[in-house]
């Protein structure tokens, strides 16, 4: 069980360049999140998915797309990246029910130059 | 303006002494408080979660508690260890089922 996985661990991009980080999860998790953690602040919320083929806006969605093609995995794209988009990203998963605990992965630490 | 404000920003502490982290919210209607701690470079783990009946609850040496009447809430951490060295995040769950209010975090260094 290895609970929830981000691919790639690291990722250093020009402006302008495009790049997709892969979330999975392997606990039969409904909802799925994207998030970035940013120095000084909390995290926020990017996007987020209740099911497979649902995806929804979340705090600070200008930049980024995701899918949820498949119950397991949620993709989260920048197409043309910005060096604010500079950050570390952290996908969670949770259960069906609210008081449900979050399980996040180890981050994505991306530098857009 | 965030709606979850932790205190402090950081504390330095000497290893077996405790410490109580703070956490005020403004997030209402109000659904469920949690703890995260998280390791330098690694994703946030939950600690303890609390409902608006709740008013304490207990993971080995840390404590947290919960005032839903004043919208506060706080960690103890009993007997540090060094590996208690780590930031101590406070989450809040409003109405709004898939959105969480995350705090800032407090910094904890445990020394030796």
């Amino acid at each position: 069980n290895a609970g929830v996985t981000q691919t790639p661990k690291f990722r250093v991009l020009k402006t302008g360049q495009s790049m997709t980080l892969l979330c999975a999860q392997d606990m039969n998790h409904e909802y799925m999140y994207w998030y970035r953690q940013d120095p000084g602040m909390g995290l926020r919320l990017i996007h987020y998915s209740v099911g497979e083929g649902t995806t929804a806006k979340g705090e600070v969605p200008d930049g980024y797309n995701v899918s949820r093609l498949k119950k397991q995995n949620f993709l989260l794209g920048l197409e043309s990246a910005a060096p604010s988009q500079t950050s570390v990203y952290f996908c969670a998963s949770r259960g069906s029910y609210q008081a449900d605990t979050q399980y996040f992965g180890p981050g994505t630490r991306l530098t857009v130059l | 303006k965030n709606q979850v404000e932790q205190s402090p920003q950081s504390l330095i502490i000497l290893e077996g002494k405790n410490c109580t982290l703070q956490c005020n919210y403004t997030v209402s209607p109000f659904s469920n408080l949690r703890w995260y701690k998280q390791d330098t470079g690694r994703g946030p783990v939950s600690l303890t979660i609390m409902t608006f009946s709740e008013n304490t609850k207990s993971n080995g040496r840390y404590t947290a508690t919960l005032d839903a009447d004043t919208k506060q809430s706080s960690l103890h951490i009993t007997a540090s260890q060094l590996s208690d060295s780590a930031s101590y995040i406070c989450v809040v769950t409003g109405s709004d089922d898939y959105k969480l209010s995350f705090g800032a975090g407090t910094t904890v260094t445990v020394r030796a």
